[in-house]
């Protein structure tokens, strides 16, 4: 079945350098990708996302790329704060409007 | 706040009683899910709505766990007989008809002692 595979399941980086988290899918029909935060005993918050006929999308020190040959998507941050520690998740979407997520990446940034 | 409310956030019961949760989703948005996510899991779909239809639901949804949207707005997930087993966070989240977007509410842990 449809299958997102994420990595790494934790990453921790220093305050001020950059985090990327990657992702796999296996619907080569998928043409929807999110990535969300989520902080402890809170709900996932959308932080971004990428269609399939977009290559990169970029909010601030947040981006995101997409290769859809190599069926991979990539989350970016750039100058990372403190705020920044959370666990991220990416999904995959089809026509079908159905999101298969990732397992999570626990992004730690060491002060 | 994304505008999704979920009531209660917290909920601890005995095994074999029943709870119900409700979700309020974004006044406009006439798409609702319910998710359930376990510690150190991604979210788990259970069920979808579209306005009051109940248009699918997970095969992993046990015949215990029922979920409502009577008048298209909000919804209610109802576990009967509880077990151990159904300690999680229940997420709902929503979106309009046309855009991919879901945005999630801040949760319902259930607690089943």
């Amino acid at each position: 079945g449809e299958n997102v595979e994420q990595h790494p399941s934790t990453l921790s980086v220093q305050e001020g350098d950059s985090a990327v988290i990657k992702c796999t899918y296996s619907d080569s029909a998928s043409n929807y990708f999110p990535w969300y935060k989520q902080e402890l005993g809170k709900g996932p918050q959308l932080i971004i996302d990428i269609r399939s006929n977009v290559g990169e999308k970029k909010d601030q020190r947040i981006a995101v790329t997409l290769n859809k040959t190599a069926k991979h998507f990539s989350l970016h941050i750039t100058e990372t704060q403190p705020e920044d520690s959370a666990v991220y998740f990416c999904a995959a979407s089809n026509s079908n409007y159905q999101l298969i997520w990732g397992a999570g990446t626990k992004l730690i940034i060491k002060p | 706040d994304t505008g999704v409310s979920q009531n209660p956030r917290h909920k601890i019961t005995k095994r074999g009683q029943n709870v119900t949760f409700r979700c309020d989703p974004i006044s406009e948005h006439n798409r609702l899910y319910w998710y359930r996510q376990t510690l150190g899991q991604g979210p788990e779909f259970l069920t979808y709505f579209q306005n009051e239809a109940q248009l699918e639901k997970s095969r992993l949804l046990s015949d215990r766990f029922s979920a409502e949207r009577p008048k298209g707005s909000f919804s209610t997930l109802e576990i009967q007989r509880t077990e151990q087993g159904d300690s999680a966070m229940y997420l709902c989240a929503s979106r309009t008809g046309p855009n991919y977007e879901q945005y999630f509410g801040p949760g319902t842990r259930l607690t089943v002692t």
